[in-house]
């Protein structure tokens, strides 16, 4: 039972356009939310993180946008760069907190951002 | 950020034989290690969670004594595979916290890739 659900494996996009990577969860007591990017054989790295008391939150060029009526997160990257290129990980917690913060994560979407 | 390394990155072992994974904290104190597989184009999949000085809680379905999980020190836990099995095969990742109460100081170590021959 996948709980954290990112339905687009791939996608791609120009340099200087918008990324945006989309999550799905069902887990109604997830309230916490986080984006992370992975490279290949290394370890997450954290992008951005979102609380179920906010619908968005901004950091540069990332933005992570919360619609909880839907469980639906995304993950807004503009402009995309090269460097970019990605495995981006959608992740949730129930535990917000708490001691116990589990994270649950999705497949991963591969981003590539064509030059 | 924290640093938070793996040691082997590596490791190529014979069906039946125990393999031990290094997770360390480098300039942290870990209060919560968290250890991770994933098979490939799949999810992290969470397989523990160990504080410091107290036993692992694992995930249903993984066998607690198949993979032995140590936290002897707030900057050092790890993960033995024990009786290793070509199904075991996988690239395992640790994560260490040093809050109980924040959700986005986890960080990753760089993983392990694990294939038993």
């Amino acid at each position: 039972d996948q709980q954290v659900k990112q339905n687009s494996p791939s996608l791609s996009v120009q340099e200087g356009r918008i990324s945006i990577l989309n999550c799905d969860y069902t887990n109604s007591m997830f309230d916490y939310f986080l984006w992370y990017k992975k490279y290949p054989a290394e370890g997450p790295t954290f992008l951005i993180s979102i609380s179920s008391i906010k619908d968005k939150n901004e950091d540069g060029r990332f933005t992570v946008f919360l619609n909880k009526s839907a469980k639906h997160l995304s993950l807004h990257i503009v402009p995309s760069q090269p460097g970019d290129s990605a495995v981006y990980f959608c992740a949730a917690s129930a535990d917000s907190g708490g001691s116990n913060y589990k994270l649950t994560f999705g497949k991963g979407t591969l981003l590539t951002v064509n030059p | 950020g924290a640093v938070v390394s793996q040691h082997p990155s590596r490791v190529i072992c014979k069906s039946g034989t125990s393999v031990k994974i290094e997770c360390r904290s480098l300039d942290f104190q870990a209060t919560t290690m968290f250890w991770y597989r994933q098979f490939p184009k799949q999810s992290l999949m969470l397989m523990a969670t160990s504080n410091e000085g107290s036993k692992a809680t694992y995930e249903q379905g993984v066998e607690k004594d198949k993979f032995l999980i140590n936290h002897a020190s707030l900057t050092l836990s790890t993960l033995t595979v024990t009786s290793a099995h070509p199904e075991d095969s996988s690239f395992y990742i640790c994560s260490a916290s040093e809050r109980r109460n924040s959700n986005d100081e986890q960080y990753f170590g760089p993983g392990t890739r694990l294939t038993v021959t």
